[in-house]
C-alpha cells in the first residue's frame, strides 16, 4: 500500500518550453504533498509544499512563477517548470504522507529533467 | 533550522561483512527518523521508519537504531552483498516536509 506514482520518469526539453511533472496517490488520499529536487550527489531539497484545495508553500529562494504547483483532488499534484532552463536541469521527485507525518513519507519514482 | 549530516560519505566494502552507516541530526525535537535507499537514476525505497518514542527498528539483515537526546541514528547492514550497493540517506521529519542528510554511498565488492 500507499503506493506515489511519479511520471514521467524522464524528459528532454528545449529551453524556454515548460514541462509537467504528475504525482499521484494510487491508493490513499493525500491532501499534502511535497516537492523536491535533487543535484548530482547533493541531498534533497525541499521546494514546496503542495495541499490540497489551496495555494503550494514554497520555500525560500524557490521561484513559485517558475515552479507551479497544482494540487487539484487528493490524489494528484502536479509541478510545470516554466520557461525551462538548462540550470533547471535536476531530479525531481514527490513525496506524500499516508496520514499524519508519524506514518512517514513514501516517494515517487523521480523525474530525471534535461534542458538542452 | 534542521541540519543532518552522514557520515561517511562513501564507503566500500567487501561482500560478506558488517557495516554500520551513521547519521545526526542538530535538533532533537523530532517526530520520526527515516532510512531510504536510492539507486543511481532512481527514486527512494524506504528501508526503516523509527518513531521518536522507539529506540530502533528491524528488517531482515538492517538494523536502524534512534538515540534522539544525542541527535544520531545508525544503520547497520549484517553480512553486506554486491545487491546493497547503492545511495543510503537518512531523513529526519519534525512534524512537516523531510530534512536529508546527503547520504552515504556504498560499494559492496563481490
Amino acid at each position: 500500500g500507499a503506493v506515489v506514482s511519479q511520471h514521467p520518469s524522464w524528459v528532454i526539453c528545449k529551453s524556454g518550453t515548460s514541462v509537467k511533472i504528475e504525482c499521484r496517490s494510487l491508493d490513499f488520499q493525500a491532501t499534502t504533498m511535497f516537492w523536491y529536487r535533487q543535484f548530482p550527489k547533493q541531498s534533497l531539497m525541499l521546494m514546496a509544499t503542495s495541499n490540497e484545495g489551496s495555494k503550494a508553500t514554497y520555500e525560500q529562494g524557490v521561484e513559485k512563477d517558475k515552479f507551479l504547483i497544482n494540487h487539484a483532488s487528493l490524489t494528484l499534484s502536479t509541478l510545470t517548470v516554466t520557461s525551462a532552463h538548462p540550470e533547471d536541469s535536476s531530479f525531481y521527485i514527490c513525496s506524500a504522507s499516508v496520514s499524519e507525518s508519524n506514518y512517514g513519507y513514501t516517494f515517487g519514482s523521480g523525474t530525471r529533467l534535461t534542458v538542452v | 533550522k534542521q541540519e543532518v549530516t552522514q557520515i561517511p560519505a562513501a564507503l566500500s566494502v567487501p561482500e560478506g561483512e558488517n557495516l554500520v552507516l551513521n547519521c545526526s541530526f542538530t535538533d532533537s525535537a523530532i517526530y520520526n527518523l527515516q532510512w531510504f535507499r536510492q539507486d543511481p537514476g532512481k527514486g527512494l525505497t524506504s528501508l526503516l521508519l523509527i518513531q521518536s518514542s522507539q529506540r530502533e527498528q528491524t528488517s531482515g539483515r538492517l538494523n536502524a537504531s534512534l538515540d534522539k537526546s544525542s541527535g544520531r541514528s545508525t544503520l547497520y547492514i549484517a553480512a553486506s552483498q554486491p545487491g546493497d550497493s547503492a545511495t543510503y540517506l537518512c531523513a529526519v521529519g519534525s512534524g512537516y516536509a523531510l530534512n536529508f542528510g546527503k547520504g552515504t554511498s556504498l560499494l559492496v565488492t563481490p
